[in-house]
């Protein structure tokens, strides 16, 4: 049974452009989580999804970031227009329902 | 705003020695605390813990936890150099949100 799987591990971008980081859960978990590690700080949750519905997105700015996790396929953190304060790891977990959430590896996101 | 503290921020140690990691938190509908080791990469899961008072132990790691005093330890016994790692506590509310602590850096000197 494979982990939590994100791609990429490592992204570069430029200012302005978008950024697309992909998590695909634990074969079973149709719960997923993603949370950012900004440098020096600890992980701070951003948004929970289940499959198609958004459940909770209070951590996530109000603009330029957007989560979904669709039927088919992984579930998908998109940024546009990066800036720098956007350089971060990105990290996903997955869970059944009410249960211990496994991370990925990561995405690590260096805007230029 | 749910706040999650660990103490030390950070500790080196000897190959042999024990080491103990705290975390205190303050959480409007707790439901469990949990547990990771970070290396460089996926924060690990170790344990997660409802109960006050029972110990859960997974080779030379234990934790406990106390619902009453809002904390809980972390313990690593005979520590070896692949202890090393960042020590990541996490207190789940009933929202199912984790909420983590800022991390303790261990190092296991040979």
């Amino acid at each position: 049974n494979a982990g939590v799987m994100q791609n990429p591990r490592h992204l570069v971008r430029r200012r302005g452009q978008e950024a697309r980081l992909r998590c695909s859960p634990m074969k079973g978990h149709s719960h997923v989580y993603w949370y950012r590690q900004l440098p020096e700080e600890g992980l701070k949750f951003m948004v929970y999804l289940q499959k198609e519905n958004i459940i909770d997105e209070s951590g996530m700015p109000k603009e330029r970031f957007s989560a979904e996790f669709p039927k088919e396929g992984p579930s998908i953190l998109r940024i546009q227009q990066v800036v720098r304060g956007d350089s971060a790891a990105y990290f996903c977990a997955s869970s059944p329902r009410g249960d211990i959430q496994y991370f990925g590896a990561g995405t690590r996101l260096s805007v230029l | 705003e749910d706040k999650v503290v660990q103490s030390p921020l950070s500790l080196v140690v000897h190959e042999g020695d024990t080491v103990t990691l705290n975390c205190s938190y303050e959480v409007t509908n707790f439901r469990s605390l949990l547990w990771y080791k970070q290396e460089k990469k996926a924060p690990t899961f170790l344990f997660m813990l409802t109960s006050s008072g029972i110990e859960k132990k997974s080779g030379r790691l234990s934790s406990i936890l106390d619902k009453k005093e809002l904390f809980s330890i972390l313990n690593i016994t005979a520590t070896q150099t692949g202890d090393s790692a960042v020590y990541l506590c996490a207190v789940e509310a009933n929202d199912y949100k984790l909420s983590f602590g800022a991390g303790t850096t261990v190092t296991v000197r040979a």
